[in-house]
């Protein structure tokens, strides 16, 4: 397997323009995450998702992100619209039930 | 509220020592935790998951105990070598929170 595949590696974009991040996890896993990691805040939780369906978005920051996951295979992050402060490292994990994150590259977000 | 706290934020080790890293929660009773690597610029790796019934674990020259009672767990590398330099991250249960992590250097 070729481990949690995420896209794109970088991300440059002007304020109030949309972002999208994408996510593949590992065949087979039931759980899958999305994280941000800035110096400051360390690596926060944004929302995971169980079997396709959210589970627990209270880490999302405000309305203007959105996270959706339509099949076991594929999910996205979406931000609308970007600000300077949404730049950080996103990450995408996923896992077995009780079992360690297998987490992607990440996605390093620049907003100017 | 509950909260995670890692013993320091940087840890400097001379090589063939042992490193030990300190986890501490708060408000919180998991049912496990786990410990992962972080070098720069990459995403963390998963490297240990205790359970609560389990008070030791170990994996090659990395050991993991888990104190249900003093609400910690230490993280053990025995006989460190550069390579082990990298911050470590702790997570108690499998989701929610990760500890803002120790970076640790080992010297040569």
């Amino acid at each position: 397997d070729a481990g949690v595949i995420q896209s794109p590696r970088h991300e440059v974009t002007e304020m109030g323009q949309e972002v999208t991040l994408r996510c593949k996890p590992i065949s087979g896993h039931d759980y899958l995450f999305w994280y941000r990691q800035t110096m400051m805040r360390g690596l926060e939780l944004l929302i995971y998702f169980n079997n396709n369906v959210p589970i627990d978005d209270s880490g999302m920051p405000e309305d203007r992100f959105s996270a959706k996951m339509p099949n076991a295979s594929f999910s996205t992050l979406k931000i609308q619209p970007s600000e300077p402060r949404d730049s950080a490292v996103y990450f995408c994990a996923s896992s077995w039930p009780e079992g360690g994150q297998f987490f992607g590259p990440g996605t390093r977000l620049t907003v100017l | 509220s509950q909260k995670i706290e890692q013993n320091s934020e940087a840890l400097n080790i001379q090589e063939g020592k042992t490193a030990t890293l300190t986890c501490n929660y708060t408000n919180y009773s998991p049912a496990y935790l786990q410990w992962y690597r972080q070098d720069p610029g990459r995403g963390p790796v998963f490297l240990l998951l205790i359970r609560e019934n389990e008070k030791e674990k170990r994996k090659e020259r990395l050991k993991v105990t888990f104190d249900t009672t003093l609400k910690q767990s230490l993280f053990h590398i025995t006989a460190s070598q550069p390579a082990d330099s990298a911050t470590y991250l702790c997570a108690p249960d499998d989701k929610i929170i990760f500890g803002k992590g120790t970076r640790l250097h080992i010297l040569p």
